[in-house]
């Protein structure tokens, strides 16, 4: 089954200890985000990632950082978690854009819930 | 403010009836998409409209795409109790590689 997967699905953390949530996709897909979900904000790009070892920021990487050595993983790394950091992380997949810019909807993993206290 | 954001903010409808939600934008756009989301879980991809187009369809989903006054609409028809989510609309940026999404509306679907 084609999907993006994401782990943990529910993390609680104390200030300042290091975590890294997983997420791995099984389509061959190139480009792979991160977003968070906080309620009244709506999603909000944290990275992206158009291919191996290539990353960029998106709207708001501050605290965060990812890396891409492989096409399938694209884990989330919180080197030392903060109370403004709790909220839902969301792994999404999508194939390269196409010709004209990006074409393909997104797949998204099940969601990580990260409590930081 | 966000680049796409949705109105109404929540819907509640009767089963059978039809859904319009809304979206606007402010910059230039390669394509606008639709997501549904179940409380709390991934989004899920419903349908994606892109800028030279004016309607797309899609089972019960109808969307429309109006670039002039950067909006776009979700229609769904003949709505099921099983329709109940939140729906969001992203829009890909001209010339970036970024995707960014609205903050959603609430749809209550009652049996």
């Amino acid at each position: 089954e084609a999907q993006v997967t994401q782990n943990p699905r529910y993390l609680i953390t104390v200030t300042g200890k290091k975590l890294t949530v997983t997420c791995s996709q099984n389509m061959n897909h190139e480009y792979m985000s991160w977003y968070r979900q906080d309620p009244g904000l709506g999603l909000r790009q944290i990275y992206y990632s158009m291919n191996v070892e290539v990353t960029d920021k998106g709207d708001v990487p501050e605290g965060y950082k990812v890396s891409r050595k492989e096409k399938r993983n694209f884990p989330l790394i919180l080197e030392s978690p903060s109370p403004n950091q709790t909220s839902l992380y969301f792994c999404a997949s999508s194939p390269l854009r196409g010709v004209g810019g990006a074409n393909y909807g997104y797949t998204f993993g099940s969601g990580t819930r990260l409590t930081v206290v | 403010s966000q680049q796409g954001e949705e109105d109404p903010q929540a819907l509640s409808i009767q089963e059978g009836e039809n859904a319009t939600m809304n979206c606007s934008y402010k910059t230039s756009i390669n394509n606008l998409q639709w997501y549904r989301q179940n409380s709390g879980r991934g989004l899920v991809h419903l349908i994606l409209i892109r800028s030279n187009e004016r309607e797309k369809h899609s089972g019960r989903l109808r969307v429309t795409l109006d670039t002039s006054k950067k909006s776009s609409s979700l229609l769904i028809t003949a709505s099921r109790a099983a329709d109940t989510a939140s729906y969001f609309c992203a829009t890909w940026l001209t010339d970036t590689d970024k995707l960014i999404f609205g903050t959603g509306t609430r749809l209550q679907v009652f049996p």
